[in-house]
């Protein structure tokens, strides 16, 4: 059983570029979220998908927006890049109120 | 918003002791998870609370969801060199499974 898979592992831009990363879920789960962990941190909130659409958004601006195909899978994107947006990527799944279950993440560097 | 606060922020320990760490919020939650991080690895779900008083153990882990809804503690027994690594526990406000919301984590080290 193939738990959440992220894709790329690592990732180099420079500023004002765009990024699409991307997450497949645990088999069986419907629900994706996403989080961006800064060195040293706890990973923050950045959104959540169910259904196609987003349920839930925390505190990150508009430059951060993704997708969740019918299958499941999904995508964030981050549009003009900045250097504070270096951090590890983290992509979340869940069935309904169970817990979470995280890939190993994106680790992006923005030069 | 609401933070967490966890403890303590690192500790140092020999194989074979005891630990304890704990994590408290200003806020109620629904839910709290405990998760364990590795280097270069996403957290690793340890052990999942749902009901407030619930005390769960997970082989040598035994985690617990404070009465008031606020706060939560987790004990590993008996440690181990593998033991090692960053214990995050996250609250989850809904029932629906929705944003967790992290403490700053605890680096645990352990001495064979």
């Amino acid at each position: 059983d193939a738990g959440v898979t992220q894709s790329p592992t690592h990732l180099i831009k420079t500023r004002g570029q765009q990024v699409t990363l991307r997450c497949s879920p645990k088999s069986g789960h419907d629900t994706v979220s996403w989080y961006q962990q800064a060195l040293g941190q706890g990973p923050q909130f950045i959104f959540q998908y169910y259904e196609e659409e987003e349920r839930q958004r925390g505190n990150f601006p508009d430059r951060f927006s993704g997708h969740q195909f019918p299958n499941y899978s999904s995508e964030l994107n981050v549009n003009a890049l900045l250097l504070g947006d270096s951090a590890l990527y983290l992509c979340a799944s869940s069935l309904q109120y169970m817990g979470q279950y995280f890939g190993a993440g994106t680790r992006l560097s923005v030069l | 918003g609401q933070q967490l606060n966890q403890s303590p922020q690192s500790m140092f320990i020999q194989e074979g002791e005891d630990v304890s760490m704990n994590c408290t919020s200003s806020s109620i939650f629904n839910t709290w998870l405990w998760y364990k991080q590795d280097p270069g690895e996403g957290p690793v779900l340890l052990i999942a609370l749902y009901k407030a008083g619930e005390l769960t153990s997970n082989g040598r882990l035994t985690a617990q969801f404070g009465i008031t809804r606020k706060d939560s503690f987790l004990n590993i027994s008996a440690s181990i060199p593998s033991d090692v690594g960053i214990y995050f526990c996250a609250g989850q406000e809904d029932n629906q499974g929705g944003k967790l919301i992290f403490g700053q984590g605890t680096e645990l080290s352990v001495k064979p």
